[in-house]
């Protein structure tokens, strides 16, 4: 009941297109969805979250989707670039508590 | 400092010794969290800090693992008679009460 799935684990996009990360969950007693992003030899960069109460939120050519009666969130990335070539990772977490990770997505942008 | 400070970068130590890996959080952070992460995979919850009481410490794989904040800031988290399974990047990571958790570099402990 603690786990946070993650799919998929690689995605390769061409330049340009949309990335979609998708997670899902079992515990209703989280209240907070961030997601990270990991460069090799670095720690992971907060990217962007949301709290449950909302069903979308958007940062530039981030976006978080959340369904709540499916208990599946999603990040996608729109206009992907090369720079955006990392490692993806969900979390969960109830407040002020642990973070629960997904098992990443490594993400190729092909220019 | 300007952001979550973790020492050393990397730990090479046979097997058997204790380790001791040391975070330093963003100055101010109430909370501090210690984490485990595997290669190709999400980072683990090992056990975190609210100002100095150790609030959760239900991700210690057992009791050879161990961590103390004793001023509210620096924290140090030790593995004592180490196994070659602990090998692993150990990542601390810091926020205000409540807040987005800030994560470090990461010390890379390999156990020989």
């Amino acid at each position: 009941q603690q786990q946070v799935k993650q799919s998929p684990q690689s995605l390769i996009v061409q330049k340009g297109g949309i990335s979609i990360i998708n997670c899902a969950y079992e515990n209703t007693a989280f209240d907070y969805f961030p997601w990270y992003q990991q460069f090799p030899g670095k720690g992971p960069a907060l990217l962007i979250a949301i709290r449950p109460d909302v069903s979308e939120k958007k940062e530039g050519r981030f976006t978080i989707s959340f369904n709540k009666s499916a208990k599946q969130f999603s990040l996608h990335i729109m206009d992907s670039q090369p720079g955006d070539s990392a490692t993806y990772f969900c979390a969960a977490s109830t407040e002020g508590g642990k973070l629960i990770f997904g098992q990443g997505t490594e993400l190729s942008v092909k220019p | 400092g300007a952001g979550v400070s973790q020492s050393p970068r990397y730990k090479v130590t046979k097997r058997g010794q204790d380790v001791a890996l040391r975070c330093d959080p963003i100055s101010g952070h109430v909370s501090l969290y210690w984490y485990r992460q595997a290669l190709g995979q999400g980072p683990e919850f090992l056990t975190y800090f609210n100002y100095e009481a150790q609030q959760d410490k239900s991700g210690l794989p057992n009791d050879r693992f161990s961590a103390e904040r004793p001023e509210g800031s620096i924290s140090t988290l030790t593995i004592q008679r180490t196994e070659q399974r602990d090998s692993a990047m150990y990542r601390c990571a810091s926020s205000h009460f409540g807040g987005p958790q800030h994560f470090g570099d990461g010390t890379r402990l390999s156990i020989l």
